[in-house]
């Protein structure tokens, strides 16, 4: 079983649309949870990081369930700008300091 | 300014020629790391360092050498590329954090190789 595995996608969404990404990890003493956004050869940048209470940033929501090793983003009223491949990333064990990371989902969002 | 500089940004090279990617950060970070990202195979580590007596090898170390010359200087060198060695560079940066901020890494804007 992979490490960290996502939906294939790509997605392709409706500007105003709301899209779901999940991602499930093999590591059951993983900690570090991360949603990262890659644009079209650029580098990775931290989107949010997933709490296990689940967390909000604006149009984003992350959740966490530890007990299935799953992690969900999901993206309301989506816009153009999100356009991007959205990386899942989990620290590789537990006290580990390195990250595992997903091969990433790709959205486009359409106008 | 970047906090986290790679140069050269895009270097095209021979199948059998030494090269050397450049990392430098300002995020005063001791941990630093080196990835290759291919298609379809996503982001895979090469070498990492933890300060500068500490060198880490990573998933896919064969073929590929690093120098931790100071905190903030992390460079990759390829002894002798080969044309599989051709992907997208990333060096990247983390400090210890704390709770759910804690690993979180910070990338520089790539070096992109091709080894003909």
């Amino acid at each position: 079983r992979k490490e960290v595995e996502q939906d294939p996608g790509p997605f392709n969404v409706p500007e105003g649309a709301t899209v779901a990404f999940n991602c499930t990890y093999s590591n059951s003493a993983s900690q570090s949870f991360f949603w990262y956004r890659q644009d079209c050869r650029k580098e990775p940048k931290l989107l949010m990081s997933v709490y296990s209470s689940g967390n909000e940033d604006g149009r984003f929501t992350a959740q966490l369930n530890r007990a299935s090793q799953y992690i969900s983003l999901l993206i309301r009223d989506s816009k153009l700008s999100d356009s991007a491949t959205y990386l899942c990333v989990v620290n590789s064990g537990a006290g580990s300091y390195q990250l595992t990371f997903g091969k990433g989902t790709k959205l486009s969002v359409i106008p | 300014d970047a906090d986290v500089t790679q140069t050269p940004r895009n270097r095209i090279t021979k199948t059998g020629k030494r090269i050397m990617l450049e990392c430098s950060q300002t995020k005063g970070h001791d941990r630093m790391y080196w990835y290759r990202q291919d298609p379809g195979l996503g982001l895979r580590l090469i070498y990492y360092s933890f300060d500068v007596k500490d060198i880490n090898k990573g998933e896919i170390s064969d073929g590929y050498s690093v120098s931790r010359q100071a905190q903030a200087k992390f460079s990759l060198s390829l002894e002798s590329a080969i044309p599989n060695q051709t992907a997208l560079y990333f060096c990247a940066t983390s400090d210890p954090g704390d709770g759910a901020n804690k690993n979180i890494q910070y990338f520089g804007a790539g070096t992109r190789l091709s080894v003909l």
